[in-house]
């Protein structure tokens, strides 16, 4: 259980254009789920907290009006990368909150990623 | 978001032998940290947890200790394979306990 997939897992876009990019839940429900970004040999930097049927909570310098997030049910969050430029190439990963098996805590489950490349 | 770091970026470790893995936190009202194994091109992967009402925690091969005193985590990974080559990552829960912030992450290499 407590499986999450991210689509896609690759994609090249040009300058100027925007990607959508889905996180689904496929096995549970995720009323939160949240969204990384990772630069190459970095660290995973949180960009923001998407919850069901409301406004997404940004990080401090992330910018709303940039990476649009949706979180329109309870197994699909999309992140939409707006007027893309080459700075923005990176590698979004997201995840949500599994109430399993852990010590009874809600651990992160992660997608498998998705890398963007602006060209 | 929070500051957590760690002692070593990178671990090289023949095979067989014990890997220990270093993580300083900043936030003292973090009360539940996770380490993650993360492989080159994927998603990280949960390993082990632990909350702050603990200060070890074992798990199959792998221990995490915790040490609010001076805000430390380790973990742990016994007769280390080829397999756990990665890098690691530690995860606190910050002030509202609702978001996870990552540290700056260790590669460990297994030298077979």
């Amino acid at each position: 259980g407590a499986v999450v997939s991210q689509h896609p897992s690759w994609v090249i876009c040009k300058s100027g254009t925007s990607v959508k990019i889905e996180c689904r839940s496929l096995d549970f429900q995720a009323t939160t789920m949240f969204w990384y970004r990772q630069f190459p040999k970095q660290s995973l930097m949180l960009m923001a907290t998407s919850n069901e049927g409301s406004k997404a909570t940004y990080e401090q310098g992330v910018e709303k009006d940039k990476f649009l997030i949706n979180h329109a049910s309870l197994t699909l969050s999309t992140l939409t990368v707006t007027s893309a430029h080459p700075e923005d190439s990176s590698f979004y990963i997201c995840s949500a909150r599994y109430s399993g098996r852990h010590s009874g805590a809600n651990v992160l489950t992660f997608g498998a990623g998705s890398r963007l490349t602006v060209l | 978001g929070e500051s957590v770091g760690l002692h070593l970026p990178t671990l090289s470790v023949q095979e067989g032998d014990n890997s220990i893995i270093n993580c300083a936190y900043s936030n003292s009202a973090s009360d539940y940290f996770i380490w993650y194994k993360q492989e080159s091109g994927k998603g990280p992967q949960f390993i082990i947890d632990i909350r702050s009402n603990m200060d070890k925690r074992q798990g199959q091969r792998v221990t995490v200790l915790l040490n609010k005193t001076v805000k430390h985590l380790s973990l742990q990974i016994a007769a280390t394979q080829p397999g756990d080559s990665a890098v690691y990552f530690c995860a606190e829960n910050g002030d509202t306990g609702n978001q996870f912030y990552f540290g700056t992450g260790t590669s460990l290499t297994v030298i077979p």
